[in-house]
């Protein structure tokens, strides 16, 4: 079975602050993981995944197999960050994709 | 981007009631999804496709139907709805395995 925990449902930093969502996965396989992100009367839209490796917005994650991790990490917050943001995990079930989501931290940047 | 289309975007209805939401996509991705979004428990998978006529499915499934009959059609069916049905439901599709999702607008549906 594939599990994805956030553990946090609400999180509030300021302005200029470091962000660090947390994620956190059960899976017995090789895991494809996401973050997407949902802005307010937006639809879910991806933010970034693990195997591009990529900085979307100055939003880095890096996936850490030992400790089935996959924070969201900035290293300055801005207004405009102010969302949702759901980790999501791609695993494969009876042959099939699967993905499953988290549940959700809701980002406050405080100005 | 369309893509992907969800109709209706609001619904109300009543106790009982049969309601299909409809997902269309014009990408002719494989798979399609039905997910419910709901304070405190995040998205929710309901059912999947991975192709036409191949469906599975998910956490939540108890009280909706699906069918994939074509590829760029994916509805979703309360066959009775209930209270707890009420909730903002999403479609996503995917080009394949390893592709992320893309989402539709969500349908918003209360069940009085």
């Amino acid at each position: 079975a594939q599990r994805v925990t956030q553990p946090e449902k609400l999180l509030s930093v300021f302005k200029g602050a470091p962000v660090e969502l947390k994620c956190n996965y059960s899976y017995s396989g090789s895991p494809e993981l996401f973050w997407y992100v949902q802005y307010s009367r937006q639809r879910l839209q991806l933010l970034l995944r693990h195997i591009s490796r990529e900085s979307i917005k100055g939003f880095t994650a890096d996936l850490n197999k030992g400790e089935t991790s996959f924070h969201l990490k900035k290293p300055f917050a801005q207004e405009e960050d102010s969302a949702m943001y759901y980790c999501a995990l791609s695993g494969h079930s009876g042959g099939y994709q699967k993905v499953t989501f988290g549940t959700g931290t809701k980002l406050q940047v405080i100005p | 981007d369309a893509g992907i289309t969800q109709s209706p975007r609001y619904k109300i209805t009543e106790t009982g009631r049969q309601v299909t939401l409809m997902c269309h996509q014009t990408w002719s991705h494989s798979y399609m999804f039905w997910y419910r979004q709901d304070l405190g428990h995040g998205l929710r998978l309901i059912y999947y496709s991975a192709a036409a006529d191949i469906t599975d499915k998910g956490e939540v499934p108890d009280g909706y139907v699906v069918s994939r009959s074509k590829t760029e059609n994916f509805p979703l069916t309360l066959e009775s709805a209930t209270r707890s049905q009420t909730s903002v439901y999403f479609c996503a599709i995917s080009r394949d395995e390893a592709s992320p999702l893309h989402f539709g607008n969500g349908t918003r549906l209360t069940v009085t």
